[in-house]
């Protein structure tokens, strides 16, 4: 079964880096995922696609404070610098044939 | 520019149907699959069914017995239907579309919806 297992929360504070996870369940090690945020009180915003090789390719208009890479069945996503509007719930996603699969969410307090 | 816009009802009766739609601009709906996905108050995403543009779906397990999705690509719009419904459906709704080309992400989002189901 295709699942996603991130922390329920990180903190961390202003202008330094954090750095987020999300493991992919046994035998899906190679999967791709794509992480969003979430602001409060928005809606999810797409920001990036991470790679089981460690690349990533980000959505229009990231900044590049964000940044993906990857560790055997983990996916991290990185954020430097952090700004108070970077405090959010990151999801990460996952997807299979016929099926989208999403992590629990980290909730980021920025200190 | 790609844009999702859910309409619907805001309040549904339990045991009733919730009826959403999602407009599509800015972007043909062929060739990609379209996402409806909800999120429960202070809960995390649930992903709930996919549609192609051929009318081709997916549903998640957990919802399959109670949802349909549907495609009208005349009007570039898809549909979501959500029968039988009870207090725990109550959720803000979103409709997503994947990056293409057997890409899974979900890179584009609607802003959402909320559906109270109540009576």
């Amino acid at each position: 079964q295709l699942v996603l297992t991130q922390s329920p929360s990180a903190s961390a504070s202003l202008g330094a880096s954090v750095k987020l996870t999300c493991t992919l369940s046994s035998g899906h090690s190679s999967y791709a995922i794509a992480w969003h945020q979430q602001q409060p009180e928005k809606g999810p915003r797409y920001l990036m696609k991470v790679n089981s090789d460690g690349s990533h390719s980000k959505g229009d208009g990231i900044p590049d404070r964000f940044s993906g890479s990857s560790s055997g069945a983990e996916r991290y996503l990185t954020i430097s610098s952090l700004q108070s509007e970077d405090e959010s719930d990151y999801y990460c996603q996952t997807w299979g044939t016929g099926i989208r699969v999403f992590g629990g969410g980290t909730k980021l307090t920025v200190l | 520019q790609v844009q999702l816009q859910e309409s619907g009802p805001g309040l549904v009766k339990p045991s009733e149907t919730l009826s959403l739609t999602c407009t599509v601009s800015g972007a043909s709906i062929f060739s990609y699959y379209w996402s409806w996905i909800r999120q429960p108050p202070g809960k995390g995403l649930e992903w709930i069914g996919y549609i192609y543009d051929t009318g081709s779906t997916n549903y998640n397990p957990s919802l399959k017995s109670r949802v349909t999705i549907s495609v009208d690509t005349s009007m570039n719009q898809f549909s979501l239907k959500l029968s039988s419904v009870t207090a725990a459906d109550t959720a803000v709704y979103y409709c997503a579309r994947d990056g293409g080309l057997d890409y899974g992400g979900l890179i584009y989002w609607g802003q959402g919806t909320l559906v109270t189901v109540s009576s």
